[in-house]
């Protein structure tokens, strides 16, 4: 079945850091990746996706590219925020037919930046 | 409504009893999904509706769990003689068409706690 890990955290960085969380992923055919993001008392919200091999998403000054080579899509930001701590979850949707109608999520990276 | 509304947001209940889970979606979604996340870990799929039908409903763990979406708006979450296993907190998403690569709104969510 499909799959999604993930690093585990927490991630603790000083702010204007560079970020790198790392995500893996199993899928049969080629699945559209998504990041998602929970702020603390926020419910979910996308951060930016990709559909198809090579490509990147990119927003807030995150950025993640679609590697089919590898199964990763790691997300990256190079100078980050105390604002920016949060939970980042790494997720896939099976668009294969075949799969299931939901996404698949890693566990999750709770990433804190101090000031 | 401006987003995906769950209520309530907190909800004890006893061991064996039954309980409701509401999700009011965003206005003019068609597709509806209810996810599970327990601690320390990612949402896990559970059901997927367009309009008023489950279209997907591969995730629910076992017959304990049902849902219905009657005019394809308001979902309640139905969970029948519940067990302390069934404690996490229940997500709702929509989106404006679904499944696969549109993004998914979600909700705060409801922690459900059977003690």
């Amino acid at each position: 079945g499909n799959s999604v890990t993930q690093m585990e955290g927490p991630v603790t960085l000083s702010e204007e850091a560079f970020l790198t969380i790392n995500c893996t992923y199993t899928a049969t055919g080629y699945p559209s990746l998504f990041w998602y993001v929970q702020y603390p008392g926020e419910g979910l919200q996308l951060l930016l996706k990709a559909t198809k091999a090579d490509d990147k998403g990119s927003n807030k000054g995150f950025e993640a590219t679609y590697r089919k080579e590898t199964t990763s899509f790691h997300l990256e930001k190079g100078s980050v925020q105390v604002s920016d701590s949060a939970v980042y979850f790494c997720a896939l949707s099976d668009d294969s037919g075949g799969g299931a109608d939901g996404l698949t999520f890693g566990k999750g990276t709770h990433l804190i930046i101090q000031p | 409504g401006a987003g995906v509304s769950q209520t309530p947001s907190n909800k004890v209940t006893e061991k064996g009893k039954y309980v409701e889970l509401r999700c009011d979606p965003i206005s003019g979604h068609t597709a509806l999904y209810w996810y599970r996340q327990s601690l320390g870990q990612g949402p896990e799929f559970l059901i997927y509706f367009q309009g008023t039908g489950a279209a997907d409903d591969s995730g629910l763990p076992n017959d304990r769990f049902f849902a219905v979406r009657p005019e394809g708006s308001v979902s309640t979450l139905k969970i029948q003689r519940t067990e302390r296993g069934d404690s996490a907190v229940y997500l709702c998403a929509s989106s404006l068409i679904g499944p696969k690569n549109t993004e998914a709104f979600f909700g705060q969510g409801t922690r459900l706690t059977v003690v």
